[in-house]
């Protein structure tokens, strides 16, 4: 079985901040791993995805994120944090022979100005 | 990345009619879509996978004959809720992979509020 823990329902950075959003996983067999950032009344949006090769992903806006396995974990970051970069983000899991994607429970970024 | 359009963002119905809500994948073609529910501030949860040409598989305490879904075509998937209730209301989003493996990111649309009064 896979799951995805992300530590911290709430983050709040100020603007140019960095930012560190944390995820966990637990996966018994190589995972793939992906980031989805969600705005208000919107669906999700892909940020970026980890698929076996560099474990450093860089993604869309500025993200990026470190697949590190000895430590089950795959943050997500970006050096300076934007006020429009406030929405909720979500951590997944999906692997090779399932067809599902695992969501964490959600993290939602404040950035003060 | 590859485009999934749903439809109706938003929607207010009476309590006991139905309602449908479609999902497609515009620029690809996707044998499978997944239907999920979210609850204001909460994760999605995953109500069922939609598969083309044949009957949808339906995660545990998810009620198939309340929401029924049809996958007809590998672009077009729709969620109805039937006889629906003010505790129905809530967000619905649809998704489908791209590619046939687990590496293929999931792409989602822009989701459908549902409101019953």
């Amino acid at each position: 079985a896979q799951s995805v823990t992300q530590l911290g329902s709430h983050v709040s950075v100020s603007e140019g901040a960095l930012v560190l959003l944390r995820c966990n996983y637990s996966s018994s067999v190589p995972p793939y791993l992906f980031w989805y950032v969600q705005y208000p009344n919107q669906g999700l949006q892909l940020l970026l995805k980890y698929t076996s090769a560099a474990t450093l992903v860089k993604g869309i806006n500025g993200f990026e994120a470190e697949f590190k396995k000895s430590e089950t974990s795959f943050h997500l970051t970006k050096p300076s944090a934007h006020m429009s970069d406030a929405a909720e983000y979500f951590c997944a899991v999906s692997n090779t022979g399932g067809f599902k994607t695992i969501f964490g429970a959600g993290t939602r970024l404040f950035v003060k100005a | 990345g590859a485009v999934v359009s749903q439809h109706p963002s938003r929607v207010i119905c009476k309590s006991g009619t139905s309602v449908k809500i479609e999902c497609r994948s515009l620029d690809f073609q996707a044998t499978t879509m997944f239907w999920y529910r979210q609850f204001p501030k909460q994760s999605l949860m995953l109500m069922a996978t939609s598969n083309e040409g044949s009957k949808a598989t339906y995660e545990q305490g998810v009620e198939k004959d309340k929401f029924l879904i049809n996958h007809a075509s590998l672009t077009l998937s729709t969620l109805t809720v039937t006889s629906a209730h003010p505790e129905d209301s809530s967000f619905y989003i649809c998704s489908a992979r791209e590619g046939g493996t687990g590496a293929g990111a999931a792409f989602f649309g822009q989701g459908t509020r549902l409101t019953v009064v």
